[in-house]
């Protein structure tokens, strides 16, 4: 059975940096492109981040490119989104996901994803 | 970015019911769209994906159709346990890119 299990989450201040992770099992982690996803108290769905199987190619929301880095330990079958220059409006419950078939984006139609974790609370408040 | 409008963003139904729900891309996106259902408190669920195809385990109530712009999730007969949120998401381009959510709730 697939399992993602985010940590890391918290309150901050603004500016503030944090570091989420995502412990994966139940499946060959290294084989999986995978990817962050955000959403905000009563809001919808948002898309982050993602990486690819291997690590190489990454991508990122207009939102937060350039403060947020996202990278993944095979070797520990764990992903991480490192959130830096935080501000109010991330503030969000933050959940990782895994592809539903494949380690890169490269192939049409692959970013869709049928495994998520049940995410964690970032609250960036003063 | 590709702009995923979905309609309608409330819908109030009753078990049994047949429900549609409409999900329009900017652009073409050829058959590259998910489905997804959301409950209060849990993570998102995998319906449909490649617009058509039914996801391992999902009930053979919910289809989809489409291709293009223009996508529908039709569940056949509402069951109990499908008042949630539901969300359509393409993966034709990054930034992936969600609707804004279709509630379905108990009339």
């Amino acid at each position: 059975e697939v399992q993602l299990l985010e940590s890391g989450g918290g309150l901050v201040q603004p500016g503030g940096s944090l570091r989420l992770s995502c412990a994966a099992s139940g499946f060959t982690f290294s084989s999986y492109a995978m990817s962050w996803f955000r959403q905000a108290p009563g809001k919808g769905l948002e898309w982050v981040s993602a990486i690819s199987g291997g690590g190489g190619n990454t991508y990122y929301a207009d939102s937060v490119e350039g403060r947020f880095s996202i990278s993944r330990d095979n070797s520990e079958n764990t992903l991480y989104l490192q959130l830096s220059s935080l501000r109010a409006e991330d503030t969000a419950v933050y959940s990782c996901a895994k592809v539903r078939t494949g380690a890169t984006f490269l192939v049409w139609g692959s970013a869709i994803f049928d495994s998520w974790g049940r995410g964690t609370l970032v609250t960036v408040s003063s | 970015d590709i702009q995923m409008t979905q309609s309608p963003s409330s819908v109030s139904a009753s078990v049994g019911d047949r429900v549609t729900v409409t999900c329009r891309a900017s652009q073409d996106i050829s058959i590259w769209l998910a489905w997804y259902q959301q409950k209060p408190g849990k993570a998102p669920n995998l319906l449909i994906y490649s617009a058509s195809s039914l996801q391992s385990g999902v009930p053979s109530r919910f289809s989809g159709r489409g291709s293009g712009t223009d996508f529908t999730l039709t569940i056949s007969s509402l069951q109990p346990e499908d008042f949630a949120t539901y969300y359509c998401q393409q993966a034709h381009t990054f930034p992936l890119t969600f609707g804004g959510g279709t509630k379905v709730e108990i009339k």
